[in-house]
């Protein structure tokens, strides 16, 4: 079965930094992979998503995430965060041709501080 | 303009008074699915639908029903509710073409307290 884990529950950073959020993942073939944001009050949005090709992938609002086959990870980058990125992310993996249930990671908190 | 919309975004009952949550999609996608969110389990799916007629049951699906007679609508039924059904729920739609490599659209959520 496919599972996702975000170790970090929370993460604080300052405005301007960079970002980092972690994700890895188990699943026995190439997985399709998803990071999404959810603001205060707000569904989902999709940030970006990797299925095939350049393992560095670019998303809206400035984030990219690189797909690491070899540490089954699938991290968020930003390299400097807005107050207005302060959000839950979602992590979340599809299995090509297999389940229709995605699987989605706990989620990680970011806290941005002026 | 796209969008998925679910009514009511706020509902608060009581334990076994039968509820419907509704969900409405204005962009012809085959796929449809209902989440639950729970503080630090994520999201978990309960159903989803590939199509008219087609429903499947998700991660967690005790406790609901879900019908979809039309492609636009994909309601979610608690016949019983009870306390642990207290979530933040999200309905989502996808084209099935591009199950996984099109974007799901989230619908604003219904957060339901049931007492």
């Amino acid at each position: 079965a496919q599972s996702v884990t975000q170790p970090d529950i929370h993460i604080t950073v300052s405005e301007g930094a960079s970002l980092e959020l972690r994700c890895n993942y188990s699943y026995g073939a190439t997985p399709y992979l998803f990071w999404y944001v959810q603001s205060p009050g707000q569904g989902l949005q999709l940030l970006l998503k990797y299925f095939s090709g350049d393992t560095l992938v670019q998303g809206i609002k400035g984030f990219e995430a690189e797909f690491k086959r070899s540490q089954s990870s699938f991290n968020l980058r930003k390299p400097s965060v807005h107050w207005s990125d302060a959000a839950e992310y979602f992590c979340a993996v599809g299995a090509a041709g297999g389940s229709y249930i995605p699987t989605f990671g706990r989620g990680t908190s970011l806290i941005v501080h002026p | 303009e796209a969008q998925v919309t679910q009514n009511p975004r706020y509902l608060i009952t009581v334990t076994g008074k039968k509820l419907t949550v509704t969900c409405s999609q204005n962009m012809n996608h085959e796929y449809m699915s209902w989440y639950r969110q729970d503080p630090g389990l994520g999201l978990r799916q309960i159903y989803y639908s590939m199509n008219v007629e087609v429903t499947d049951k998700g991660d967690v699906p005790e406790g609901y029903k879900v019908s979809r007679k039309e492609k636009r609508n994909f309601p979610l039924i608690l016949e019983s509710p009870s306390p642990n059904q207290t979530s933040l729920y999200f309905c989502a739609s996808t084209t099935a073409r591009g199950l996984f490599t099109d974007t799901q659209y989230f619908g604003p959520g219904t957060r339901l307290t049931v007492l």
